[in-house]
């Protein structure tokens, strides 16, 4: 499984756009980009995945290189409420529970 | 709101002590995992169960034992606790057996354990 690597810590404005890295650069060609969130002592949040092209819902937007080496989640307005640890897994598209696994990820602080 | 239900949301108990954490998981779906996530530690996967039966185990402690019902619910048994043992207990739910990029995992808020 592909190993990823993620900033420990960032700072963002509030009403400004989160801009969130994580470097894959072991990534096999079947192998997903997946993002979640845990806000403080909450259950870990899906936010979204991708493939090879980028993608947009809802909560976020997810920016992989044409390398697929890295990627980048953003958030576009980011409020206080997002303050939270984001976590960048690299899977394949289904697999065991224990292949699902959380590193240390990035403690994003969203500034008043 | 995820659609997971844990409970009770906080428990306080003696070294030594049994509890059981609770998990309903979202309507149609049919797996159950558990995880423990120990202060300033990750997330570790303990077990998952799929429609009933124990489907993948992680780093479970022969203490822990768990099991899904036939509603669907499921429960985590945590006995003979340490100190060690302390930490926050997630559950999640899927619909089918394995994860999957068009069906991820749902986190329930989590049960905290406090054993003194």
């Amino acid at each position: 499984d592909a190993k990823t690597t993620q900033p420990t810590s960032m700072d963002c404005a509030e009403g400004r756009a989160a801009n969130l890295p994580c470097n894959h650069s072991t990534i096999s060609g079947n192998e997903y980009v997946y993002w979640y969130r845990q806000i403080h002592s909450q259950g870990p949040q899906y936010i979204i995945h991708g493939l090879k092209n980028n993608e947009t819902n809802e909560m976020a937007s997810l920016i992989i290189t044409e390398d697929r080496k890295s990627s980048t989640l953003i958030l576009p307005h980011a409020t206080l409420r997002d303050t939270a640890v984001y976590y960048c897994i690299v899977r394949v598209a289904s697999g065991s529970a224990r292949q699902l696994t959380f590193g240390s990820g990035t403690q994003l602080t969203v500034l008043p | 709101d995820s659609g997971v239900t844990q409970t009770p949301k906080h428990l306080i108990t003696a070294t030594g002590q049994r509890v059981t954490l609770r998990c309903s998981p979202r309507s149609g779906d049919l797996s159950v995992y558990w995880y423990q996530q120990s202060l300033d530690q990750g997330l570790q996967f303990l077990i998952q169960y799929y429609n009933g039966e124990e489907r993948a185990k992680g780093n479970i402690l022969e203490r822990f034992s768990a099991q899904q019902f036939p509603d669907l619910h499921s429960e985590l048994n945590l006995s003979s606790l340490e100190l060690g043992d302390s930490a926050l207990y997630f559950c999640a739910s899927s619909v089918g057996s394995q994860w999957s990029y068009n069906s991820p995992l749902h986190f329930g808020n989590g049960t905290r354990l406090t054993v003194t």
